[in-house]
């Protein structure tokens, strides 16, 4: 069974950092394109950044240069390291595979981050 | 801003058919995907590579892509399809997500 689970959220001020990360189990994390994904409180999605299993590196526009995204195969776990938040950035954060004809197949159940003095 | 444009709301009766569509000058090169998510739930994929569909997801759901607009149809829809849907596709290396339609069943 594929597992995404995502964790490291939580209220942080304007200016600060916080890193997330998101263990899976269930399916060969190495072999897969791999997603941030958030959703700011009663709005919709937004996609925030992808790796590839090559590791090559794409962004948002709202968080290039503020956000960077990595992954560490042999832990099976992928990680958002985000940096000067601003309260625009408060969201749950979902963990998302890159599945077939670039789709996004498993979401994690999201961890909020809260921008906020 | 959304590169790819849904209707705000959509409403349907039960057990007739609800269409939601999905404009963007970029589909006609590139699949579109939708999801659902209910109330305090994570989305869940429902149509990929424009029209197929996932294991488990039930056979009314279906999607179709024509020009720049793709759509998602849902036939002899149920009270349990009431939720949020959203397309997704690839614009370059970006992902970009419609604003979401939400189904009043």
């Amino acid at each position: 069974e594929v597992q995404l689970v995502e964790s490291g959220g939580g209220l942080v001020q304007p200016g600060g950092s916080l890193r997330l990360s998101c263990a899976v189990s269930g399916f060969t994390f190495g072999d897969y394109e791999m997603n941030w994904v958030r959703q700011a409180p009663g709005k919709g999605l937004e996609w925030v950044s992808c790796i590839t299993s090559s590791n090559f590196i794409y962004y948002a526009d709202s968080v290039e240069g503020r956000f960077a995204i990595f992954r560490d195969n042999a832990k099976s776990s992928l990680y958002l390291e985000m940096n000067s938040l601003r309260a625009e950035d408060t969201a749950v954060y979902y963990c998302v595979r890159g599945g077939r004809y670039y789709s996004l197949d498993y979401w994690g159940q999201g961890t909020l981050v809260t921008v906020s003095s | 801003s959304h590169e790819l444009t849904q209707p705000p709301s959509v409403s349907v009766s039960p057990g007739q058919t609800a269409s939601i569509a999905c404009s963007g000058d970029k589909l006609g090169s590139t699949y579109a995907s939708w999801y659902q998510q209910k109330p305090g739930q994570s989305p869940v994929l429902i149509i990929y590579r424009d029209g197929d569909r996932p294991s488990g997801i039930p056979a009314r759901f279906s999607g179709s892509s024509s020009g720049n607009t793709a759509t998602l149809t849902i036939a002899g829809t149920q009270a349990m399809d009431e939720a949020d849907y959203y397309c997704q596709a690839w614009v370059g290396n970006t992902g970009v997500f419609g604003g979401g339609t939400k189904l009043t069943v």
